[in-house]
């Protein structure tokens, strides 16, 4: 079956740095999105990754190892309104977009 | 500002009745879906129109039904609500299907089964 792993929760401190990981076995690959959702909201897309590497957006970047079907999402200078859950998604063999269950991000002062 | 408008952002209904969630677009992209998202889980798509092609989920229960009358509009009928029904149900667009295609969602539409 096809699987996104991200961790349920976490909790960082405002000005601080945060990086939320994302596994996936999913059968071929065509791209893993980031999306943000506040608490009652719609999501919103971050970033996209289809290479290997490091892309940079602002406070937020995105990292992808396709080899080890890896990425994760860096947030600096952490701010309340980070506050959200954030859900990874990743496009497979046949386009469909298979999404994570979202990790819910506190922020603390 | 493009946008892709959901009505109404809460819906309650009693279990059986039919309802119908609305969504629209003014970014004119060719693809609508319907997501179901209950707390703490992944959206899970239940149909998706490419132009008037209709694609569904193999697991969307019968129940859902949907209709895209023109490239702007699209309807979620739920023919009789179930308490495990209640959810938010989203709606995105997007240009096409491929692998960079951005979804762009709609504020959704939380529903209440009584």
């Amino acid at each position: 079956g096809q699987n996104i792993d991200q961790p349920t929760e976490m909790t960082a401190t405002e000005g601080a740095i945060v990086q939320i990981n994302c596994t996936y076995q999913t059968s071929g690959f065509n791209g893993l999105f980031w999306y943000q959702q506040h608490a009652g909201e719609a999501p919103t897309f971050l970033s996209y990754n289809v290479l290997d590497g490091l892309e940079e957006k602002g406070r937020f970047s995105s990292f992808l190892s396709r080899s080890k079907g890896y990425s994760y999402l860096l947030l600096k200078e952490l701010q309340m309104k980070d506050s959200a859950s954030y859900l990874c998604a990743v496009r497979d063999s046949n386009y469909q977009l298979i999404w994570g269950a979202g990790t819910k991000l506190i922020i603390k002062p | 500002d493009a946008m892709v408008i959901q009505n109404p952002r809460y819906q309650v209904t009693q279990f059986g009745k039919p309802v119908t969630l609305s969504c629209s677009q003014t970014l004119n992209h060719n693809v609508m879906y319907w997501y179901q998202q209950k707390s703490s889980q992944a959206p899970k798509l239940l149909f998706h129109y490419y132009d008037k092609d209709f694609n569904n989920e193999a697991d969307t229960p019968d129940n859902f039904q949907s209709r895209r009358p023109n490239t702007s509009f699209c309807f979620l009928d739920i023919r009789s609500p179930g308490l495990g029904d209640a959810a938010m149900y989203l709606c995105a667009t997007s240009t096409g299907t491929g692998g960079a295609e951005t979804q762009y969602f709609g504020p959704g539409t939380r529903l209440l089964v009584l």
